[in-house]
């Protein structure tokens, strides 16, 4: 069975404060692994999505990397607007490439 | 605009009383599924569909039903909704079952 675990369950970050988000997974074949942010009371927002152990994507004050058993979202000089849930995921190989989703972490960044 | 629409947005029902959730996409998307999201266990498929007349279960269907009579339209019902079916609903589609899913704003259920 897949699982995806996210670590830490909250982090508290002060405006200017670079930090990591981790997601650890295990999955029968890995067909993607995915980043969302989700707003309180909202749907989730695509961020990323990477393919193979060694793949960066970036988007403004985020960097997403991947290795074979985990995934980093980096946040550098975060903003509080950036504050919000942010949702790993993975796809895996099977029939109709089922997706998991980890509980998230939720990112709190203070001015 | 590209957009998962979902209706209504916010529901007090009572037990036992049939009820239907709406979802519309406009991006021609083939793969539609729905979600819910509780605290503590993360978003969990409810159901999920390939194509038009095309469905199946996902990881918690007990109390569900779902159809695929259109492309654009897949509506989630309780026919018999109980408490513990009290979360937050989000319908979601993609392209296809291998490509990025895009997500509704999300349906609040409360069953009293």
């Amino acid at each position: 069975e897949d699982q995806v675990t996210q670590s830490p369950e909250a982090l508290r970050l002060q405006e200017g404060e670079s930090s990591s988000l981790n997601c650890s997974y295990t999955v029968s074949g890995l067909r993607g692994l995915f980043w969302y942010r989700q707003d309180p009371g909202k749907g989730p927002e695509f961020l990323f999505t990477l393919y193979s152990a060694g793949e960066e994507k970036e988007k403004e004050r985020l960097k997403a990397t991947l290795t074979k058993k985990e995934s980093f979202l980096h946040i550098t000089a975060p903003k509080p607007e950036d504050s919000a849930t942010y949702l790993c995921a993975v796809r895996d190989s099977g029939g109709y490439q089922k997706v998991t989703f980890g509980i998230g972490t939720k990112l709190q960044v203070i001015p | 605009e590209a957009q998962v629409t979902q209706n209504p947005r916010y529901l007090i029902t009572v037990t036992g009383k049939k009820l239907t959730v709406t979802c519309s996409q406009n991006m021609n998307h083939e793969y539609m599924s729905w979600y819910r999201q509780d605290p503590g266990l993360g978003l969990r498929q409810i159901y999920y569909s390939m194509n038009v007349e095309v469905t199946d279960k996902g990881d918690v269907p007990e109390g569900y039903k779902v159809s695929r009579k259109e492309k654009r339209n897949f509506p989630l019902i309780l026919e018999s909704p109980s408490p513990n079916q009290t979360s937050l609903y989000f319908c979601a589609s993609s392209l296809g079952a291998g490509n990025t899913i895009y997500f509704g704003e999300g349906s609040w259920l409360t069953v009293v």
